[in-house]
């Protein structure tokens, strides 16, 4: 499985904007890009996945590098409830191992009032 | 449309015991994935049923086991519980991104 690779912590004030890295240099042409996060005692929650076009919606944007080895998922104004720990994983959309998500340890995003 | 939803939320169980966890998918998608979640591990996969079939499987050992019927809906079993089973169990409803449930927390003793 291509592996990802994301700093450990992150902080950031509440209605400012963060970028949160994510490394994947192995990705192959078929990866998506997935972003979930995990809230404490919750599951974890879809947040936005892409290919090759940077994406949007309503949580988040996705800016993808062009040559796909490395990706940022951007939240435009933090709030307290994004607190959390946020995901990066890669994921073959097209092959067998589709449903089988590796997740790494994640970005703790801590949210400052 | 209604979510993932996981039952029970939360079990208590004693060690040799075994348990049946369920899970109902979102309406319409047909692919089911199973975690577990514990301090130390993170979160590990541990198979994905795909009408009705298993399609792919972490590494875990035999006592975990899992079914999906015609309806989507998915089971997963834990037999002989030993301490270290006591995590949190969470199943995907896949289509396009995957969507958790609430996760069911089970407690061996």
């Amino acid at each position: 499985d291509a592996k990802t690779t994301q700093p450990n912590s992150m902080e950031s004030n509440e209605e400012e904007p963060v970028h949160l890295p994510c490394n994947h240099s192995t990705i192959s042409g078929t990866d998506y890009i997935h972003w979930y996060r995990q809230l404490p005692s919750q599951g974890p929650e879809y947040v936005i996945h892409g290919l090759t076009s940077n994406v949007n919606n309503r949580m988040a944007s996705l800016a993808i590098a062009e040559d796909r080895k490395s990706s940022t998922l951007i939240l435009h104004r933090a709030t307290l409830r994004d607190a959390a720990v946020y995901y990066c994983i890669l994921s073959n959309a097209g092959g067998t191992s589709y449903g089988k998500l590796t997740f790494g340890q994640g970005t703790i995003l801590t949210v400052h009032p | 449309k209604a979510g993932v939803t996981q039952t029970p939320r939360y079990l208590i169980k004693t060690r040799g015991q075994q348990v049946t966890l369920s899970c109902s998918p979102i309406s319409g998608h047909r692919s089911v994935s199973w975690y577990q979640q514990t301090p130390g591990q993170g979160l590990q996969f541990l198979f994905e049923y795909f009408s009705e079939t298993q399609r792919n499987k972490g590494n875990f050992p035999g006592r975990f086991s899992g079914r999906q019927f015609s309806n989507s809906r998915s089971e997963m079993n834990v037999s002989t519980l030993e301490l270290g089973d006591s995590a949190l169990y969470l199943c995907a409803s896949l289509s396009g991104g995957a969507f958790f449930g609430q996760g069911t927390r089970l407690t061996v003793v």
